[in-house]
């Protein structure tokens, strides 16, 4: 089965430390994106890549870093300069050729940090 | 002005009903206009996608774009139970590459009574 897969569902970690979420898709998808969902907020860009090895700020980047080694992986790692990390992650995908801009997510990981 | 505006409800109808879900936009280079349902703790899925002006129905799902009135509809007819979510609008100016351009609803929650 075709998709996008995120590891953990359910991730807790203590103040201070950094994390690192887990994002494969085996869509064949050259474009892959990180957005944090937050009640009443909706979807807020964090990270974006078109292709292996470059990626682009999104609209909340700061306390983020990402990498993008592999077509298929683009893990996320939240780090202790993040300063309101507890968020629901979505990690999507898309297509670059023609046909538009339609992205599909994975079933996301919900982070808490105490 | 937001970019898009999305009533975020909650929005409580009997089945069998119709339900109207709609979105504004400020963007006149909005070209593509996309719908994702999410369930709770879930990742968006992308239901219905459509290109400029006009209709496009899948189903029991009709998705309508106004871009005179920078206006976009999903319509849901005989509505189930199982349509309960948040759905979201989503939207796009950019051709082939999404360079992470795709904006997003904040959601509508839908809630249908049995």
């Amino acid at each position: 089965d075709g998709g996008i897969t995120q590891s953990p569902k359910y991730l807790f970690r203590k103040e201070g430390q950094n994390v690192t979420l887990s994002c494969e898709q085996n869509l064949n998808h050259d474009a892959m994106y990180w957005y944090r969902q937050d009640p009443g907020q909706g979807l807020r860009l964090i990270y974006y890549s078109q292709i292996v090895n470059d990626f682009q700020k999104g609209d909340i980047a700061e306390g983020y870093s990402v990498s993008r080694e592999k077509k298929e992986s683009f893990p996320l790692t939240v780090t202790s300069a993040q300063k309101n990390p507890t968020a629901f992650y979505l990690c999507a995908s898309s297509t670059l050729g023609t046909g538009g801009s339609e992205q599909y997510f994975g079933p996301g990981t919900r982070l808490t940090v105490t | 002005q937001k970019e898009v505006e999305q009533d975020p409800g909650p929005l409580s109808v009997p089945e069998g009903a119709i339900v109207s879900l709609n979105c504004t936009y400020s963007n006149s280079a909005f070209q593509y206009f996309m719908w994702y349902r999410q369930y709770s703790r879930k990742g968006p899925e992308l239901l219905m996608y459509t290109y400029s002006s006009g209709n496009k129905e899948d189903g029991r799902f009709t998705a309508q774009v106004d871009k005179s009135s920078k206006y976009i509809s999903l319509f849901i007819r005989d509505s189930q139970p199982s349509d309960s979510a948040t759905y979201l609008c989503a939207m796009s100016a950019r051709y082939g590459g999404s360079q992470g351009n795709l904006i997003f609803g904040k959601g509508t929650k839908l809630s249908v009574k049995p």
